[in-house]
């Protein structure tokens, strides 16, 4: 099956530092994905769509400059969290669709620990 | 808008007993998929089933089967004879049925199976 590889899978953090989240489709070419973020005991709520060779399209209340996607291949979406505050910390997950067919095949998520 | 209510917070039960988890979905498409999934602690979401509005059918898998009702736009899933690795936060969710529509996630279920 379709395999979608997250890494790193925990990060633990100074404040003002920035971090990036790799998102890896390993056996198919994944022309859009998505970033999620989920905080403890909540559901999952989609920051932004990745396409492939195109800006990112972010979700109303997220900011751009604060979590920098970038998608440059059909096989690997970045997500980089700008200086980083304890706020940020939560759970990241990505996501992404082979040849936009659903469903959606999900990363195991990077733990984003900001001190 | 698209809506996914999972009314359940937490459900606790003793291993073997047969449990159901509720889906409730608001969407104005006539064409629209649903999808369960389910989030151990490990934090990672495993794909579990995805059914296209047009498919009324039910589905069984193994010890899993889901009841889909368009007339009460539901969408409930139902674990029979838990065991303790079932586990899990299990989150129902509702896309466009076109490839590349983001998912509309409900604030799921916590499910406890104790010995």
């Amino acid at each position: 099956g379709a395999v979608v590889s997250q890494h790193p899978s925990r990060v633990i953090c100074k404040s003002g530092t920035s971090v990036k989240i790799e998102c890896r489709s390993l056996d198919f070419q994944a022309t859009t994905m998505f970033w999620y973020r989920q905080f403890p005991k909540q559901s999952l709520m989609l920051m932004a769509t990745s396409n492939e060779g195109s800006k990112a399209t972010y979700e109303q209340g997220v900011e751009k400059d604060k979590f920098l996607i970038n998608h440059a291949s059909l096989t690997l979406s970045t997500l980089t969290v700008t200086s980083a505050h304890p706020e940020d910390s939560s759970f990241y997950i990505c996501s992404a669709l082979d040849r936009d067919n659903q469903p959606q095949h999900f990363g195991d998520g990077t733990r984003l620990s900001i001190l | 808008a698209q809506k996914v209510t999972q009314a359940q917070t937490e459900i606790s039960v003793v291993e073997k007993e047969d449990v159901t988890l509720d889906c409730v979905y608001e969407t104005r498409d006539t064409t629209y998929y649903l999808f369960w999934y389910k989030q151990p602690p490990s934090g990672e979401l495993v794909f579990l089933i995805r059914r296209n509005s047009f498919d009324e059918q039910n589905e069984i898998s193994g010890r899993y089967s889901w009841n889909f009702q368009k007339s009460t736009s539901s969408f409930n899933f139902t674990i029979t004879a838990s065991q303790v690795v079932d586990s899990a936060v299990y989150f129902c969710a509702l896309s466009e049925a076109l490839g590349y529509s983001t998912l509309t996630f409900g604030k799921g279920t916590m499910l406890l199976v104790s010995p």
